[in-house]
């Protein structure tokens, strides 16, 4: 079992929706989280970072950590064609060893 | 100006074969990385270096060697080639635990 599961999908939402990623983990030691999107053929790029339980807002997008659960998402807002990418979670205990989900392929329909 | 940069874009080689990837930060970080992305878009850490010291050595053949000749710059060296080796190969660098800067990748094709 990897430590960091996420659903590949791929997953295609109409322009406008709600989008909601998700990853689960299983070491109660991370404490950092993060959200990385990549768009095809570059490397990824930073989105959002939130630090143990809570929530997070930038814009459209929100992120949600629930430790207890072990647990974390990602929500993006009036969704939009430029959104469609492959999102990986990624998480570390506080070192610079990043653990990162498999990645969710999203695509908006314009 | 790029901020990580890696070449070569593209590499096609045969099994065997000894080959190199080279990369460059222009932030001015201490920590850079070398990532394996596999066909799958699975992430994975494979070797990290601060100040031009090994911090991280995860589980990678001996085949593969990180050099890093000063703070700017990670390379990395793979001997013999296999057909598993084929993947993107990402370079990144970050000055805090937070954020990591990764570079465009570097598509090795082992045939």
């Amino acid at each position: 079992q990897k430590e960091v599961e996420q659903d590949p999908g791929p997953l295609s939402v109409p322009e406008g929706a709600i989008v909601s990623l998700n990853c689960t983990y299983s070491n109660s030691a991370f404490q950092y989280f993060m959200w990385y999107r990549q768009y095809s053929r570059k490397g990824p790029e930073l989105l959002m970072y939130t630090y143990s339980s809570g929530n997070k807002e930038d814009g459209r997008f929100t992120a949600q950590v629930d430790k207890s659960s072990k647990y974390i998402s990602l929500f993006i807002r009036d969704s939009q064609p430029s959104d469609s990418a492959t999102y990986l979670c990624a998480m570390n205990v506080g070192n610079e060893k990043l653990t990162f989900g498999t990645g969710t392929r999203l695509t908006i329909i314009p | 100006d790029t901020a990580v940069s890696q070449t070569p874009k593209y590499l096609v080689t045969q099994m065997g074969n000894d080959k190199s990837i080279k990369c460059e930060q222009n932030l001015g970080h201490d920590t850079m990385y070398w990532y394996k992305q596999d066909s799958k878009k699975f992430l994975k850490i494979m070797f990290s270096y601060n100040n031009k010291e090994l911090i991280i050595n995860e589980t990678v053949p001996n085949r593969f060697s990180p050099k890093s000749p000063d703070k700017a710059h990670l390379n990395l060296h793979i001997n013999s080639l296999e057909l598993g080796d084929s993947a993107v190969y990402f370079c990144a660098s970050s000055q805090s635990l937070r954020t990591q800067y990764f570079g465009p990748g570097t598509r090795l094709l082992v045939l």
